[in-house]
C-alpha cells in the first residue's frame, strides 16, 4: 500500500490568489473526497469525487472546485482565496463509493496572507 | 442543525487509568459511525467503525465503542491508557441525509501523562 500523498505539504498564498491542492489515491482506490480541518476544529466535508464524477457536495462556495483523473488522482482548486481559508486540507480515499473505510493524507497547510 | 458532538475538548490521564469519550450526534435514519485518531504529527487514521449488528465495537490498540440507538450516542473506551495514546479523537458519523459525508465532531484531545 503507498497510502495517500498529498502536495504541497506547506503553502503562503495571498488573498485574491487562486491554488491548486493535490492528491494521489492509495492503490486501488477510485473514491477520493476532500475536507477542510480550521485549527481547533474537526474536518468539514467539501466534496466527493468517484470515477472522475462529483458525487455530492458540502456548504462550501463554487469557488471551490475539483477534479478527479482517469488514474483516481484528484485536484482542489481554490479561487479568489479569502483569508478563512487558511486550513489543513485533507484528502481521503476510499475503495468504493459508499465503502467508509477512508485513507488519509497527511494534508496541505494553506495560509492565506 | 445536524451534527456531532464531542462534549470533552482535552481530557488529561495517567498512565493505566480508564478512558471514555462522549460522542452524541442528531442525525435520524440509518448513519454509520466512526472514531478516528491522529497522533502527533501524523495522519488521520480510523480506530474502528460501525455499521450494523453487534453495538460494542472492537478497534484497534484496545480501543471500543458503544452504539446506543436510543441515545444517539457512540461513546469511545479504552480500559487502561498508555502514554502513547496522546492524540487528538475525533468522531464521525455518516447518515443518509448527508449523503456521502462523513460528518466530524470538533475533536477532543487526549493527555496521558507517564
Amino acid at each position: 500500500e503507498t497510502g495517500v500523498t498529498q502536495s504541497p505539504t506547506h503553502l503562503i498564498k495571498t488573498r485574491g490568489q487562486q491554488v491548486t491542492l493535490r492528491c494521489s489515491s492509495q492503490s486501488g482506490h477510485n473514491t477520493v473526497s476532500w475536507y477542510q480541518q480550521a485549527l481547533g476544529q474537526g474536518p468539514q466535508f467539501i466534496f466527493q469525487y468517484y470515477r472522475e464524477e462529483e458525487n455530492g457536495r458540502g456548504n462550501f462556495p463554487p469557488r471551490f472546485s475539483g477534479l478527479q483523473f482517469p488514474n483516481y488522482s484528484s485536484e482542489l482548486n481554490v479561487n479568489a482565496l479569502e483569508l478563512d481559508d487558511s486550513a489543513l486540507y485533507l484528502c481521503a480515499s476510499s475503495l468504493a463509493k459508499f465503502n467508509y473505510g477512508y485513507t488519509f493524507g497527511s494534508g496541505t497547510r494553506l495560509t492565506v496572507v | 442543525a445536524q451534527s456531532v458532538s464531542q462534549h470533552n475538548h482535552h481530557v488529561i490521564l495517567s498512565e493505566a487509568a480508564s478512558l471514555e469519550l462522549g460522542c452524541n450526534y442528531s442525525y435520524g435514519g440509518t448513519v454509520n459511525l466512526f472514531w478516528y485518531v491522529q497522533y502527533p504529527g501524523q495522519h488521520l487514521q480510523l480506530l474502528l467503525k460501525y455499521f450494523s449488528g453487534d453495538p460494542l465495537v472492537k478497534g484497534i490498540k484496545g480501543f471500543e465503542a458503544e452504539f446506543i440507538k436510543s441515545k444517539f450516542s457512540f461513546n469511545l473506551r479504552k480500559p487502561s491508557v498508555q502514554w502513547s495514546d496522546t492524540a487528538e479523537y475525533f468522531c464521525a458519523v455518516n447518515a443518509e441525509q448527508a449523503g456521502t459525508a462523513l460528518i466530524f465532531g470538533k475533536g477532543t484531545t487526549l493527555s496521558v501523562s507517564s
